[in-house]
């Protein structure tokens, strides 16, 4: 059975820091790895997607990807209340089209 | 651009009973994936459809069974609901040939059975 490991949190940092993230996999053949953020009571919304080892960078979200660790991790710069929200970690299984999910960290952003 | 809907929003019913839920897919999408979450986890996949065949499928029993319709659109049926069954039913859909396979989400049915 493929996983896929998040710290569940809270996750409780104050405003203007940055928000470190992290998820581990299992399946070493995996290509495809996404990060959703997920509001309370809301459905999940894709905020970064990262294929290639190395970081990957969108306005404040900076994605991060070790194959070779099967670690991926996504940095949220100049943390905002609004960005108070359960992220969570999907791996593509490798041979398949299958999103495979972690449990999610909450992350507080405290003003 | 239209997104991703789902109908209905909320959805109770009794233990036993049979549920249809809807989902139509974003413009350009061909491809539609079901997801099922639970209270405090994340979405577990159930199955995705792609030129209206079962194109994988999850740990879920054949009691969850699903469509996919030539427009894209797609239903998800759940038989003799149980009550885990309980849980926020997600719709994703994605194109499947492209570069990447990033998947949108739907905004969701919470089915609730008592």
């Amino acid at each position: 059975q493929k996983e896929v490991e998040q710290n569940s949190g809270p996750l409780s940092v104050p405003e203007g820091a940055i928000a470190s993230l992290n998820c581990t996999y299992s399946d070493r053949g995996s290509q495809s790895f996404f990060w959703y953020r997920q509001y309370s009571g809301k459905s999940p919304e894709l905020i970064m997607s990262i294929y290639s080892n190395g970081d990957k960078e969108d306005g404040r979200f900076t994605a991060q990807l070790n194959k070779a660790s099967q670690y991926v991790s996504l940095l949220i710069r100049d943390s905002q209340p609004s960005d108070s929200a359960t992220y969570l970690c999907a791996v593509v299984e490798s041979g398949t089209y299958k999103y495979i999910f972690g449990t999610g960290t909450r992350l507080k952003v405290l003003a | 651009e239209t997104g991703v809907t789902q109908s209905p929003t909320h959805l109770i019913k009794t233990r036993g009973q049979q549920v249809t839920l809807r989902c139509s897919s974003q413009s350009g999408h061909n491809t539609v994936s079901w997801y099922q979450q639970a209270l405090g986890q994340g979405p577990q996949f159930i199955f995705q459809y792609y030129r209206e065949e079962e194109n994988g499928r999850g740990n879920f029993p054949p009691r969850f069974s699903g469509l996919q319709f030539p427009n894209y659109s797609s239903e998800l049926n759940v038989n003799a609901l149980e009550l885990d069954d309980s849980a926020l039913y997600l719709c994703a859909s994605s194109y499947s040939g492209g570069l990447n396979n990033e998947q949108f989400f739907g905004p969701g049915t919470r089915l609730t059975v008592l």
